[in-house]
């Protein structure tokens, strides 16, 4: 089955820094891979949506890469900020058509 | 925006009760989905939808069923709680298969 592998270790980094987020997977190679980001007793918000033939996308302070020969998503947040601060999830269709989730990495940003 | 509303943010149901959780979306959304989070384990999809009416298992149903009358309510049901139910429910909508999903803000159910 589908694997996704995010660390689970919190993240900690300074305000104005760059923040980068490590999504893998195994066993299957999805088309899409989503990113959401979830603050603590909330749902989670969908953030970028990157298809396979993309490789890279942004949206204002952010950046997500998709290398499918690695089996990897990278999730860059610029000029960080604390309210940034929050737990980013990767999910990834599986052969299902299924939104599958990682576990997800809490990012601390540091005044 | 799209709103997506879970009837309850915190539940407490006995061992072997009914629950309903109920979930609406206001933006016509052909698609809807239970998932619980639980620590450690991430978001699990419980089941989903994507026409009235219509179920399909995902990778833990069970213990629950759904219901999908109108195009807009999803109901997850646990048929007889237990304390292994216990957990965050999350319930998404999104118009497109492929596209990023909309969340409600959660029901903590806790069973005792």
């Amino acid at each position: 089955s589908q694997k996704i592998e995010q660390n689970s270790e919190a993240l900690n980094i300074q305000e104005g820094k760059t923040a980068t987020l490590t999504c893998n997977y195994t066993n299957y190679s999805p088309a899409y891979l989503q990113w959401y980001r979830q603050d603590p007793g909330r749902g989670p918000v969908f953030l970028l949506l990157i298809r396979e033939n993309e490789k890279e996308k942004r949206k204002e302070r952010l950046k997500v890469t998709f290398d499918t020969t690695l089996k990897q998503s990278l999730f860059h947040i610029t000029a960080s900020q604390p309210a940034d601060s929050a737990t980013y999830l990767c999910a990834l269709y599986n052969a299902g058509n299924m939104l599958t989730f990682g576990g997800g990495t809490r990012l601390m940003v540091k005044p | 925006d799209v709103k997506v509303t879970q009837s309850s943010r915190y539940l407490v149901k006995r061992t072997g009760e009914k629950v309903f959780l109920e979930c609406v979306q206001d933006m016509d959304h052909e698609n809807m989905f239970w998932y619980r989070q639980d620590p450690g384990l991430g978001l699990r999809l419980i089941y989903f939808s994507y026409d009235v009416k219509m179920k399909e298992k995902g990778d833990i149903p069970e213990g629950y069923s759904v219901s999908r009358e109108k195009k807009e309510r999803f109901s997850l049901i646990l048929e007889s709680a237990s304390t292994n139910q216990t957990s965050m429910y999350l319930c998404a909508s999104s118009l497109h298969r492929v596209e990023g999903y909309t969340f409600g803000s959660g029901t903590r159910l806790t069973v005792v």
